[in-house]
C-alpha cells in the first residue's frame, strides 16, 4: 500500500523563487528520504532525514520532519530551470526497513 | 561510469511474447531492487536481491521472474507479456538492506505492449 503522499501534485515557479514540497505517510518510520527524477531518466537521492531529527540542510534544499504530524517537507530555496523535476519521498516503514515506498510525487516546472 | 545500468532501454513488442530487462551495478552493492512506474509516476517495488537471495516478493503475477545470477546483477524474465504491464522498469541497488541507505537507481527501461 502507498506509504507517502506527496501536495502539491504538480507547482510551477519562477527561477529563483522558492519551492517547498510535502509529504504525509502513514505509519511510523525510522527515516524519510526525498529523491528526484527529472524527465526520462531513474531518480535521484536526495536526502535522508532520521526519525529523531526536525530539520536537515543540504545545499538549497531543506528538509524538516514532524513525527507526531507524520509529516515532511521539502523546500528548494533559489530555484533553478535545471531543478525541473519530479520529486518523491519515500519511507521504509518499521519493520520492513529495506522496502521504500514511494509516494506519487510533486512535479515542480521551474521557469527561466 | 553508469552506475546502476539497465538494457534495453526502450522495448517494444507484442501482447503473449517473452521479455527480459537485464540489470547490472558496478557500485559493490549487495542489495539491488525491480520497480514498476506506471503512467502516474507511481512506483512501486516488485523484488529485491540481497546477495543472491531473494528477500521481497510483492504481489506480482507469476508471469514475472527475477533472477540474480550475481549480485551485481539482477534480470527481470516477463512471460505472456499483457497489456497492463506497460510501463517504465527500474533497476536499484543499494549497500546493504538497512534502511537507512539510499538506492541508487537506472535509467529505466520503457516497456511498450502493443
Amino acid at each position: 500500500s502507498q506509504q507517502g503522499e506527496e501536495d502539491p501534485q504538480a507547482l510551477s515557479i519562477q527561477e529563483g523563487e522558492n519551492a517547498t514540497m510535502n509529504c504525509s505517510y502513514k505509519t511510523s518510520i525510522n527515516n524519510l528520504q526525498w529523491y528526484r527524477q527529472n524527465s526520462g531518466r531513474g531518480l535521484v537521492h536526495l536526502i535522508l532525514i532520521r526519525s529523531n531529527e526536525r530539520e536537515k540542510h543540504s545545499g538549497r534544499l531543506r528538509v524538516t520532519l514532524d513525527t507526531s504530524k507524520k509529516s515532511s517537507s521539502l523546500l528548494i530555496t533559489a530555484s533553478r530551470a535545471a531543478d525541473t523535476a519530479s520529486y518523491f519521498c519515500a519511507t521504509p516503514p518499521i519493520g520492513s526497513n529495506y522496502k521504500l515506498t514511494f509516494g506519487k510525487g510533486t512535479l515542480l516546472t521551474v521557469n527561466p | 561510469d553508469t552506475a546502476v545500468s539497465q538494457t534495453p532501454k526502450y522495448l517494444v513488442t507484442q501482447m503473449g511474447n517473452d521479455k527480459s530487462i537485464k540489470c547490472e551495478q558496478n557500485l559493490g552493492h549487495d542489495t539491488m531492487y525491480w520497480y514498476k512506474q506506471d503512467s502516474k509516476k507511481f512506483l512501486k517495488i516488485m523484488f529485491s536481491y540481497n546477495n543472491k537471495e531473494l528477500i521481497i516478493n510483492e504481489t506480482v503475477p507469476n508471469r514475472f521472474s527475477p533472477k540474480s545470477p550475481d549480485k551485481a546483477h539482477l534480470n527481470l524474465h516477463i512471460n505472456s507479456l499483457e497489456l497492463g504491464d506497460s510501463a517504465v522498469y527500474f533497476c536499484a541497488s543499494s549497500p546493504g538492506t538497512a534502511g537507512n541507505q539510499p538506492q541508487h537507481f537506472g535509467d529505466g527501461t520503457r516497456l511498450s505492449i502493443l
